[in-house]
């Protein structure tokens, strides 16, 4: 598809659980975010990748959250052992790196993860 | 490290009204700057955005230019519809090398009739 995707849609898991996030960016973005939003709340920076440089994980809350991204394409967020205010929505963004730096961010429609 | 301030809300205007957001940063050299809107129960998307130092961005009405002697870009619409009724986020990219987007907190802006 023509924009980023992001699955599940939903997902509702057992406090305890451990949940997996897929975002697949816009073809041949180099950079890709995650970000934490919960209900009226602000963007929550959890971590960037670009390109092959070392990630910054700075944003993540804990060490139960861990994301990985493959092949310079689809990234997975991981969340482990989640608790309940893990709860919110999860969104993806990704960007072309250029040299002057306006780079959009291009945002997928988001996971809403519920943890009961 | 880069920093992105905006005016807390909620903003609550009637319709019609003048609108200003006000977003200042932090940065060094010569960011790229966004506003970035959510509409209730959508994702994020572009508003407009200015690449250098007074630059104008503008989209649907609304404005808003790249003021470097006072590391500015206030958002601003003539006159807001309820429409317009979403969150707005200020956002910037530093130029070259490490480009991570540094995001505002977000305004609340609720248009009433």
């Amino acid at each position: 598809g023509a924009g980023v995707s992001q699955s599940p849609s939903n997902k509702v898991t057992e406090k305890g659980k451990d949940v997996e996030l897929r975002c697949d960016p816009i073809s041949g973005h180099t950079a890709l975010y995650w970000y934490r939003q919960s209900l009226g709340q602000g963007l929550e920076f959890l971590i960037y990748f670009q390109g092959n440089s070392a990630p910054d994980k700075s944003g993540l809350p804990s060490d139960r959250f861990s994301a990985e991204r493959t092949g310079g394409s689809v990234s997975t967020l991981t969340i482990q052992r989640t608790q309940q205010e893990d709860s919110a929505v999860y969104l993806c963004a990704s960007s072309l790196v250029i040299n002057r730096g306006n780079t959009e961010a291009f945002f997928g429609q988001g996971t809403r993860l519920t943890v009961v | 490290g880069n920093s992105v301030t905006q005016m807390e809300g909620p903003v609550t205007l009637s319709e019609e009204a003048f609108l200003t957001i006000n977003c200042t940063y932090t940065a060094t050299g010569y960011p790229s700057l966004f506003w970035y809107v959510q509409y209730p129960g959508e994702g994020l998307q572009l508003l407009l955005k200015a690449t250098k130092a007074d630059d104008k961005g503008s989209n649907k009405g609304f404005e808003a230019t790249y003021r470097k002697e006072t590391t500015s870009f206030h958002l601003e619409k003539g006159s807001v519809q309820v429409s317009d009724s979403a969150v707005y986020f200020c956002a910037l990219t530093p130029s070259g090398g490490y480009q991570k987007v540094t995001f505002g907190t977000g305004t609340k802006l609720q248009v009433i009739p």
